[in-house]
């Protein structure tokens, strides 16, 4: 298996734009994270799902922010519109059996 | 969720043992302890985790106190390629999520 595959790798966008950062897990794993990190604050759970129903969407910082999970190979995290501190590196990850496994981030940066 | 503490940063020599501390003296009896590293520019991975028997795999050990309340990642020789941020965490059994803390970052001197 090739691992969490994030797209992009990089994203620089403008101020009040739509960023959509996307995420294969890998295949057979039953939950899906969406993770951000900052200088300041570290690695911040957003939500995360599990059997692509989503469980916990308490680390999601405001309603700009949305997530989905349309099937068991693809999740999106979608920021309208998108904000300077937005700016990031954010995670996705999947899990089986408690181990989870990142993918190598989108670093979002908003100008 | 119960939280656990681990110094900032630490320091070792290449081919050197490193042990790694985190307290978590909150722990209560179905907290698992979960073991996470960051290498630089690369998502985090997981190196080891146990409940209460120290565990062994091919990255590391994983040292339990008998009372449940600190525990030791060992690296039982370190090369450069170990530097990087670890964390220790706890996971509610049953429950999949993982709160990340600030971790200990390790610098391996050549």
């Amino acid at each position: 298996d090739a691992g969490v595959i994030q797209s992009p790798r990089h994203e620089v966008t403008e101020m009040g734009q739509e960023v959509t950062l996307r995420c294969k897990p890998i295949s057979g794993h039953d939950y899906l994270f969406w993770y951000r990190q900052t200088m300041m604050r570290g690695l911040e759970l957003l939500i995360y799902f599990n059997n692509n129903v989503p469980i916990d969407d308490s680390g999601m910082p405001e309603d700009r922010f949305s997530a989905k999970m349309p099937n068991a190979s693809f999740s999106t995290l979608k920021i309208q519109p998108s904000e300077p501190r937005d700016s990031a590196v954010y995670f996705c990850a999947s899990s089986y059996r408690a181990r989870a496994f990142f993918g190598q981030g989108t670093r979002l940066t908003v100008v | 969720d119960a939280k656990t503490t681990q110094p900032n940063s630490m320091e070792s020599n290449e081919e050197e043992p490193v042990h790694l501390p985190c307290n978590h003296s909150t722990i209560s009896g179905t907290d698992y302890i979960h073991w996470y590293r960051q290498l630089p520019s690369q998502g985090p991975e997981y190196v080891i985790h146990g409940l209460t028997s120290n565990v062994n795999n091919r990255m590391a050990s994983l040292a339990i106190a008998e009372d449940r309340k600190s525990s030791t990642l060992i690296l039982h020789r370190a090369t450069l390629r170990d530097a990087a941020v670890y964390y220790c965490i706890l996971r509610i059994q049953g429950a999949q999520k993982l709160v990340f803390g600030q971790g200990t970052r390790l610098t391996i001197n050549p």
